[in-house]
């Protein structure tokens, strides 16, 4: 069975340092890699995805995730964190069937 | 504009009543999904569907039901046997259904609430 691990549930950082956040999956195949945010009472917003190739993908708002299956990991990273990336992120990870099972979300407060 | 509708966005229901969610997607994708959100928790899936008339119970299907009647359209049925409904809905949809390589794209979602 397919798994997602985000061992942070809350992270606090001040505008302009840099984030990381991290996610650890457990697949017994090649697996496929999501991360998304969520604002306060919105949906989902697709960050970026991984499925093959350069392991270190770009996405939206700067973002990027690198992809280690030596560690089952797939952390998401930021250089310079802005006071509007406050909010929730998911890992997520699915299989060849197509379903997709979810971490339990990061929460990211930002600084003044 | 392409995309994923949900309504309402808030919704009230007293015990014992059953309640339908809606959800609209005009991006012609053949899977659609319905995810419920607890507070800290992620999403659980609830039920999909990857062809018109036809569906699957996800991992918490116990207490809801669906149907899949035209392509666009995958309401979700809150029914009174749902032990503890108040949370938040979501739905999505993805291109085919089949294969990790399908994105899945989110409505706005619902938040229910149980008097």
């Amino acid at each position: 069975a397919q798994s997602v691990t985000q061992p942070d549930i809350h992270i606090t950082v001040s505008e302009g340092a840099s984030l990381e956040l991290r996610c650890n999956y457990s697949y017994g195949a090649t697996p496929y890699l999501f991360w998304y945010v969520q604002s306060p009472g919105q949906g989902l917003q697709l960050l970026l995805k991984y499925f093959s190739g350069d392991t270190l993908v770009q996405g939206i708002k700067g973002f990027e995730a690198e992809f280690k299956r030596s560690q089952s990991s797939f952390n998401l990273r930021k250089p310079s964190v802005h006071w509007s990336d406050a909010a929730e992120y998911f890992c997520a990870v699915a299989g060849n069937a197509g379903k997709s099972t979810f971490g339990d979300g990061t929460t990211l407060t930002v600084k003044p | 504009d392409g995309g994923i509708t949900q309504s309402p966005k808030y919704l009230f229901r007293k015990e014992g009543q059953n309640v339908t969610l809606s959800c609209e997607q005009n991006l012609n994708h053949d899977a659609m999904y319905w995810y419920r959100q607890d507070p800290g928790q992620g999403l659980r899936l609830i039920y999909y569907s990857q062809i018109v008339n036809d569906f699957q119970k996800g991992d918490i299907a116990e207490g809801y039901s669906v149907s899949r009647e035209k392509k666009e359209s995958f309401p979700l049925t809150v029914t009174s046997a749902q032990k503890n409904p108040t949370a938040f809905y979501l739905c999505a949809s993805s291109m085919k259904g089949t294969g990790g390589t399908d994105t899945q794209y989110f409505g706005p979602g619902t938040r229910l609430t149980v008097l």
